[in-house]
């Protein structure tokens, strides 16, 4: 089956600076890779996805790049900001049979902290 | 447009009882996934449902596990003899149902069951 990988666990940037979270994946079937983005005590919200038809995806400070050929993909947050801090999780899904909806492989989060 | 919905927030369970997690879909939505999450750790998918249909359990455990999605009415992940093992967090996601667009899944704020 499908393994994320997640690097770093924990990561620690001054506000204002950048900040960039890597994944790799295993099964170059994987088509669909998302971003979440949970907050203690609460579900995870989708900051941002990309499919493998495409290799860079922005939204406003928020931006996303998928390599297919090396299966890997990050996240790249500008202009941090206290309020990111949470812990980040990449994912990755695989066709199941029915083709219709697919199961999300998470990796193992990223706790980003932005000093003030 | 009301989120994905769960309850109960937390759940307190003694070892050898029942664990009963429900989940409502956003509106419209008729997929839905259940996953866990231990501490310190991503989400393990469990099982995904349509109503009335368990399409994929691969990831639920053989014993003691179950969840449904009647025609009418919430989706239930129901835990039987609860070990201490089983004390996570659930969450529970749905997706669109127009084909094309399932990818997208979007999570509810969880329910922290705690055995004893």
């Amino acid at each position: 089956g499908e393994n994320v990988e997640q690097h770093p666990s924990t990561l620690s940037v001054q506000e204002g600076d950048s900040a960039v979270i890597k994944c790799t994946y295993s099964d170059s079937a994987s088509n669909y890779f998302p971003w979440y983005k949970q907050e203690l005590g609460k579900g995870p919200q989708l900051i941002i996805d990309i499919r493998s038809n495409v290799g860079e995806k922005k939204d406003q400070r928020i931006a996303v790049t998928l390599n297919k050929t090396a299966k890997h993909f990050s996240l790249h947050i500008t202009e941090t900001q206290p309020e990111d801090s949470a812990v980040y999780f990449c994912a990755a899904s695989i066709s199941i049979s029915s083709g219709s909806a697919r199961q999300l492989t998470f990796g193992s989060g990223t706790q980003l902290t932005v000093l003030p | 447009n009301a989120g994905v919905m769960q309850n109960p927030r937390h759940l307190v369970r003694r070892r050898g009882q029942e664990a009963r997690l429900r989940c409502s879909p956003m509106k419209g939505h008729s997929h839905v996934y259940w996953y866990r999450q231990l501490p310190e750790e991503g989400l393990k998918f469990m099982v995904y449902l349509q109503k009335e249909n368990i399409i994929d359990e691969s990831g639920m455990p053989k014993e003691r596990f179950s969840a449904e999605f009647p025609k009418e009415g919430p989706s239930i992940l129901r835990i039987q003899q609860v070990v201490r093992g089983d004390s996570a967090a659930y969450f529970c996601a749905s997706s669109p149902s127009k084909q094309g667009t399932t990818d997208t899944q979007y999570f509810g704020p969880g329910t922290r069951l705690t055995v004893l």
